[in-house]
């Protein structure tokens, strides 16, 4: 069984320019969910994605958007980069649907924005 | 909504010697809890979960955290840690309907010889 994957692993980006992170889920996952956690902190939760709809957002600004695909992988946008965009950026999937309870995290991408 | 406080940031602890990571949570609704641990420079593993039944629960690597729902607590032990130990760990709720994960800061592990 494959667990979550996410790609790249490390990005360099300036500001003001827009990124696209990737992120394969577990096999036999439906729903993935993308998180932020800055330098030293807790993981913050940005968005989930449920059978390619979004469902459930945290408090983030529209320039963070995403897709989820019939495959069930899924793409974070981040536009106009800000430096405080400078994070890890997880992405976990988890089976059962919505009410599924358990998430699997992937090993993060870490993005820099100078 | 749901938050949730890990009361230290860092546990200095000597090998072999046990050790209680400290989780507080709130919620106006019943949740899920979780630990999950982050060895440097990646992602998230799941160490245990509490979802409903014995307050008790057992997880990976000799682990074990108690539920405690008067106390609204989730406290992490281990009876004797390794240096492998050495981690950030994260205590985490989530809401029954949409298990979306509310996150602790973290404490920081740090086992020595």
């Amino acid at each position: 069984e494959t667990g979550v994957t996410q790609s790249p692993t490390h990005l360099i980006k300036t500001r003001g320019q827009q990124v696209t992170l990737r992120c394969s889920s577990q096999s036999g996952h439906n729903t993935v969910s993308w998180y932020q956690q800055a330098l030293g902190q807790g993981p913050q939760f940005i968005f989930q994605y449920y059978r390619e709809e979004e469902n459930g957002r945290g408090n983030f600004p529209p320039r963070f958007s995403g897709l989820q695909f019939p495959n069930y992988s899924s793409e974070l946008n981040v536009n106009a980069l800000e430096l405080d965009d400078s994070a890890l950026y997880l992405c976990a999937s988890r089976g059962g649907g919505l009410s599924g309870d358990t998430q699997y995290f992937g090993p993060g991408t870490r993005l820099t924005v100078l | 909504a749901q938050s949730v406080t890990q009361l230290d940031s860092q546990v200095p602890v000597f090998e072999e010697a046990p050790v209680e990571l400290r989780c507080n949570y709130s919620s106006s609704v019943s949740v899920y809890l979780f630990w999950y641990v982050q060895y440097p420079n990646q992602g998230l593993q799941l160490l245990l979960k509490y979802l409903s039944g014995s307050t008790l629960v057992k997880g990976i690597n000799g682990f074990e955290a108690e539920f405690n729902k008067s106390q609204t607590s989730f406290h992490l032990r281990k009876p004797s840690v390794h240096i492998s130990d050495t981690a950030e760990y994260f205590c985490a709720v989530s809401d029954m309907r949409y298990s979306t994960l509310t996150f602790g800061k973290g404490t920081m592990l740090l086992v020595s010889p």
